[in-house]
């Protein structure tokens, strides 16, 4: 069945470096792809999309990067903050009609 | 603009009994999906709503049941309640139908507890 995986659960940086966040899928047919965050106590949050038609794609200290090759997806946070502590899903949406969310990766920002 | 409403925010249960969840989308917004969120199995489609109709259908039980009303307000229900039922349970809305590329907007959830 189809699936979107996260490789790490949980991600530890420091204050002002960046992140990367990553995300393996295993559907090929998969033509759209979204990063939702998620805060303590609240619903998942948009972050950014992209479509399968495209390898990169930058929204504000965000970039979602898109390997279709090897089926692999990434969102890189540029000088990560504090504010920046989340849960980040990566999901999958398009061929079957309904969006899959992954496990999430847990990032937290060391002050 | 008002974002996603869902009530109630906290609800206790016990098994056996059952349970009607409220979601009002964003106004303008037709299509109302649901998700269940749990630790050990993340968030898992339930189903999704638009126009009143029910588009599209996870691998829950038909104890999980829903609806839509011509408002686009929605309401989920779960029957004969188990413990395995425990879950934070969101909603989220879009204009269009989600899997289309439209961005969901999801609201705070309803935690819900059976004992």
């Amino acid at each position: 069945g189809e699936s979107v995986g996260l490789h790490l659960p949980t991600l530890s940086v420091q204050e002002g470096d960046n992140s990367i966040i990553n995300c393996a899928y295993s559907n090929s047919a998969s033509d759209y792809f979204i990063w939702y965050k998620q805060e303590s106590g609240k619903g998942p949050q948009f972050i950014i999309d992209i479509r399968s038609n495209m390898d990169k794609r930058q929204g504000q200290r965000v970039t979602v990067l898109l390997n279709k090759t090897v089926k692999h997806l990434s969102l890189q946070i540029a000088a990560t903050q504090p504010g920046d502590s989340a849960v980040y899903f990566c999901v999958y949406g398009g061929a079957t009609n309904k969006l899959i969310f992954g496990t999430g990766t847990l990032l937290a920002v060391q002050p | 603009k008002a974002g996603v409403t869902q009530t109630p925010r906290y609800l206790i249960k016990t098994r056996g009994q059952q349970v009607t969840l409220s979601c009002s989308p964003i106004s303008g917004h037709r299509s109302v999906s649901w998700y269940q969120q749990t630790p050990g199995q993340g968030l898992q489609f339930l189903f999704e709503y638009f126009s009143e109709t029910q588009r599209n259908k996870g691998n829950f039980p038909g104890r999980f049941s829903g609806r839509q009303f011509s408002n686009s307000r929605s309401e989920m229900n779960v029957s004969t309640l188990e413990l395995g039922d425990s879950a934070l349970y969101l909603c989220a809305s879009s204009r269009g139908q989600g899997f289309g590329g439209e961005k969901l907007f999801f609201g705070s959830g309803t935690q819900l507890s059976v004992l």
